[in-house]
């Protein structure tokens, strides 16, 4: 089976840098994925790592180690409206077949 | 810019009844999902759909679920018998050769 690890919640402090850890234990692992939902809306992509290394995609960055079956996500210069729910997902087989996402991470943006 | 559409965007219904739920996806794109959220918990795959059939399945998507596409734009979800477990978000999601998901508003379903 598949399994992904993350924290539940996180609080930080807008303008701060954040860091959001994804562990996973999968087979045919193909790519690590990062979506953002905010409440009561769907999930919306933010980063793919197929390869070992840090994407960057203006203020948010996604890091992906396959020998540690880690990735996470960084999120700078904090603004209010990062406040949301954070989802890693893997993408198994050829990477269409199935996409198993992890419990997400509260964030939690204060003033 | 596209976007994956779902009907109805709420869904009230008693329990034992049959329930549709409908999703446009963008249009050329080829593989097609449904995933369920139940209230303050995580996203769960259900099913994904390539080539007008079934690819893979999770063991949460049992005998009361099935899913087609009927014309070749609307993909459908249809829960045969609901249960009160059953209510929760739930999502179509379409994905085109790439590796972004594109996620639907969602239809909440409430049993009653």
């Amino acid at each position: 089976g598949q399994s992904l690890e993350q924290p539940s919640e996180v609080t930080a402090v807008e303008g701060a840098i954040v860091q959001i850890n994804c562990t996973y234990q999968t087979s045919g692992f193909y790519g690590l994925s990062w979506y953002q939902q905010h409440d009561g809306g769907a999930p919306t992509f933010l980063s793919y790592n197929a390869l070992d290394g840090l994407e960057e995609t203006g203020r948010f960055s996604s890091f992906l180690s396959r020998s540690d079956s880690y990735g996470y996500l960084l999120l700078q210069e904090l603004q209010m409206k990062d406040s949301a729910s954070y989802f890693c997902a893997v993408a198994l087989g050829g990477g269409y077949q199935k996409v198993t996402f992890g419990i997400g991470t509260k964030l939690q943006v204060i003033p | 810019e596209p976007e994956v559409t779902q009907t109805p965007s709420h869904q009230v219904t008693q329990m034992g009844q049959e329930v549709i739920l409908r999703c446009v996806p963008i249009s050329n794109h080829l593989y097609f999902y449904w995933y369920r959220q139940i209230l303050g918990q995580k996203v769960e795959f259900l099913v994904s759909f390539y080539n007008n059939e079934i690819s893979e399945k999770s063991e949460i998507f049992d005998d009361q679920f099935s899913v087609e596409r009927p014309d070749g734009s609307n993909f459908t979800l249809k829960i045969r018998s609901t249960k009160l477990e059953d209510s929760a978000m739930y999502f179509c999601a379409s994905w085109a050769q790439n590796t972004e998901a594109f996620f639907g508003q969602g239809t909440r379903l409430t049993v009653v």
